[in-house]
């Protein structure tokens, strides 16, 4: 069956970049996300990527994709404090009995100033 | 409304209690997903509708999990007998297909005693 995984926790230095790992199981996936929630918040797109693409570079944000290995990778640059949230991947693809979207547990950023 | 809307946002019941957990998506959303997020568990699909029709209930944990949607508007989410397991976030999204941007509303936590 379809799966992402992520690492559970990650904590950076104020200033320093980020990166944010998934990994996916379903080769037919056509777009991956990251979203973004804030403590106490909902869930908030924070950019995708196609599945045709290899990187997709937006602000700070850097998001890598290597389809071949089903490795996604979220970078953030010069890194703040109001970065700290958890980070959910999520795949979409046809077929797919979720709405056809899937998401990881999530990666809690901690940034220490 | 302007946004994924949730209530009640916050509920405490005892064990043993049924509770009814309301969401009104964005106008003219035709697809609505209910999640659950429990602490350290990430994110827990539960059900996904397609206008009135849910393509998959096989995400509700058990059959005291029940969802409805009336009018490709407004969903419920009711648990029956709760127990103290289902505590818990649920979080609603919308979105115009199944394969684009999901809107989150901030989530119902419930708190069974």
């Amino acid at each position: 069956g379809e799966d992402v995984e992520q690492s559970l926790f990650l904590s950076v230095r104020e200033g320093d970049s980020s990166v944010i790992n998934c990994t996916y199981t379903d080769s037919s996936s056509t777009y991956l996300y990251w979203y973004k929630q804030e403590p106490g918040a909902g869930l908030q797109l924070l950019t995708y990527i196609f599945s045709n693409m290899d990187m997709k570079q937006d602000q700070r944000l850097t998001v890598l994709l290597n389809k071949k290995d089903k490795h996604l990778s979220l970078r953030i640059a010069d890194t703040q404090t109001g970065d700290s949230a958890i980070y959910f991947c999520a795949e979409s693809h046809d077929g797919g009995s979720q709405g056809n979207l899937i998401f990881g547990k999530g990666t809690k950023l901690s940034v220490k100033p | 409304g302007a946004g994924v809307s949730q209530s009640p946002s916050n509920k405490v019941t005892e064990k043993g209690k049924d509770v009814e957990l309301r969401c009104d998506p964005i106008s003219g959303h035709t697809a609505l997903y209910w999640y659950r997020q429990s602490l350290g568990q990430g994110l827990e699909f539960l059900i996904y509708f397609q206008g009135n029709s849910a393509p998959d209930k096989s995400g509700l944990p058990s059959d005291r999990f029940s969802a409805e949607r009336t009018g490709g508007s407004v969903s419920t989410l009711t648990i029956q007998r709760t127990q103290q397991e289902d505590s818990a976030v649920y979080l609603c999204a919308s979105s115009s297909t199944p394969q684009v941007e999901l809107f989150f509303g901030e989530g119902s936590r419930l708190t069974v005693l």
